[in-house]
């Protein structure tokens, strides 16, 4: 079982709708949750990072982290042309091993 | 500016030759990972250390070797025992996590693009 898993899409939503990204991990000792975007040919790039149950906001981004279930989410409001690329989410592990989705490829059409 | 910094950006390797990826860092990090990326797909893990001269192997390590001499440095070599080495090489380094450090979160460097020919 790999230890995160996402849908890796592509997913396609119409500019201004909201995009919803989610995220599967097997480790219940994980720590610490983030989801990166990475424009094709380029690094990842930090968007949002979680580490308690709940919500987190940070303008159009929102995290949801739910430890029960082992679920984490992104979702994207007013989704802009420039937000198309591939997300990522990364696990950090017991042992400080950092693992990464296969990433999902969202598509905002104008 | 604080950064790490990966050599070269385009590498060509031969059939049969080792060849070493350099990425370095000035961010004070202790632990620092190799990931692999092949077009469409997410980030692999190669290697990854977490203190100088210690390192642990990630899940697809086989035909790749590190050494981690100095906390900044830590270099890749792709041997000739990887057969299809031809992917996208991404080095990562982050700081721990604990109260009063701040967002772990992992920098990457820009990357370097093998291809064998």
């Amino acid at each position: 079982q790999k230890e995160v898993e996402q849908n890796s899409g592509p997913l396609s939503v119409p500019e201004g709708a909201i995009a919803s990204l989610n995220c599967t991990y097997s480790d219940r000792g994980s720590q610490s949750f983030f989801w990166y975007r990475q424009y094709s040919g380029k690094s990842p790039e930090l968007i949002m990072f979680i580490y308690s149950n709940g919500d987190k906001e940070d303008g159009r981004f929102t995290a949801q982290l739910n430890k029960a279930s082992q679920y984490v989410s992104l979702l994207i409001r007013d989704s802009q042309p420039s937000d198309s690329a591939t997300y990522l989410c990364a696990v950090n592990v017991p042992g400080n091993q950092f693992y990464f989705g296969t990433g999902t490829s969202l598509t905002v059409i104008p | 500016d604080g950064g790490i910094t990966q050599s070269p950006k385009y590498l060509f390797r031969k059939e049969g030759q080792n060849v070493t990826l350099s990425c370095e860092q000035n961010l004070n990090h202790d632990a620092m990972y190799w990931y692999r990326q092949d077009p469409g797909q997410g980030l692999r893990l190669i290697y990854y250390s977490q203190i100088v001269n210690d390192f642990q192997k990630g899940d697809i390590a086989e035909g790749y070797s590190v050494s981690r001499e100095k906390k900044e440095s830590f270099p890749l070599t792709v041997t000739s025992a990887q057969k299809n080495p031809t992917a996208f090489y991404l080095c990562a380094s982050k700081k721990r996590q604990g109260p009063g450090r701040g967002v772990p979160e992992a920098f990457f460097g820009q990357g370097t693009r093998l291809t064998v020919v």
